[in-house]
């Protein structure tokens, strides 16, 4: 299947500072992005949409001004925690879908996801 | 409003058949996934079902029966790697998915 590939995969980080995480279509161009939080023994929590070249859409209750998403090129999202605190500690994963086909194969709608990036907040 | 039912946890033995249901509720269909999720890494793709019926995957097999808003996942000859969270998320009208809680399977010798 189509490739996501997310960095980094942990990251450490002190409370006040902002962390980035980017992920990268590998084989495929993709115009929308999906960003989540899971919270340990909790299910996927979408907090927004990454649109290429446009403003991403952000779910209810997800602060726009701390979670600053772009979405610059057809293969990559970046995702910056802005003055990340201990209860920013979570696992963010991020997902796209082939639907130019650019992989070479149909959209069937199945979600790619990257490896996921585990930030702890001291 | 949307909505996805799956059991919390669920256990069988290694070797075993295991089934694990799904209700949902959404506004329109376009179709209901399977993923996979062991701890601390992210989910992966097992199933997609649209149309009414089963679709058989080596030991995995998905069920879909759009009358009744459920699915099921039936895992076959179960290992002790087939220990993991289960995703069950369905596509609503606007191709935006809503995602179960998840259903942790705990498989025992």
């Amino acid at each position: 299947g189509a490739v996501v590939s997310q960095h980094p995969s942990w990251v450490i980080c002190k409370s006040g500072t902002s962390v980035k995480i980017e992920c990268r279509s590998l084989d495929f161009q993709a115009t929308t992005m999906f960003w989540y939080r899971q919270f340990p023994k909790q299910s996927l929590m979408l907090m927004a949409t990454s649109n290429e070249g446009s403003k991403a859409t952000y779910e209810q209750g997800v602060e726009k001004d701390k979670f600053l998403i772009n979405h610059a090129s057809l293969t990559l999202s970046t995702l910056t925690v802005t003055s990340a605190h201990p209860e920013d500690s979570s696992f963010y994963i991020c997902s796209a879908r082939d639907t130019l086909g650019t992989s070479g194969r149909a959209d069937t709608g199945e979600l790619f996801f990257g490896e996921g990036s585990r930030l702890t907040v001291l | 409003g949307q909505n996805i039912d799956q059991p919390t946890e669920m256990t069988a033995t290694e070797g075993a058949i295991v089934q694990i249901n799904c209700t949902y509720q959404t506004s329109g269909f376009n179709g209901l996934f399977w993923y996979q999720q062991h701890a601390g890494e992210a989910p992966t793709f097992l199933s997609y079902n649209v149309l009414d019926g089963l679709e058989e995957k080596g030991r995995f097999s998905s069920f879909l029966s759009r009358s009744k808003g459920y699915s099921y996942l039936l895992l076959k000859e179960l290992q002790m790697k087939d220990s993991a969270s289960y995703l069950c998320a369905a596509m609503d009208s606007n191709y935006q998915l809503i995602w179960g809680a998840g259903t942790k399977l705990i498989i025992k010798p």
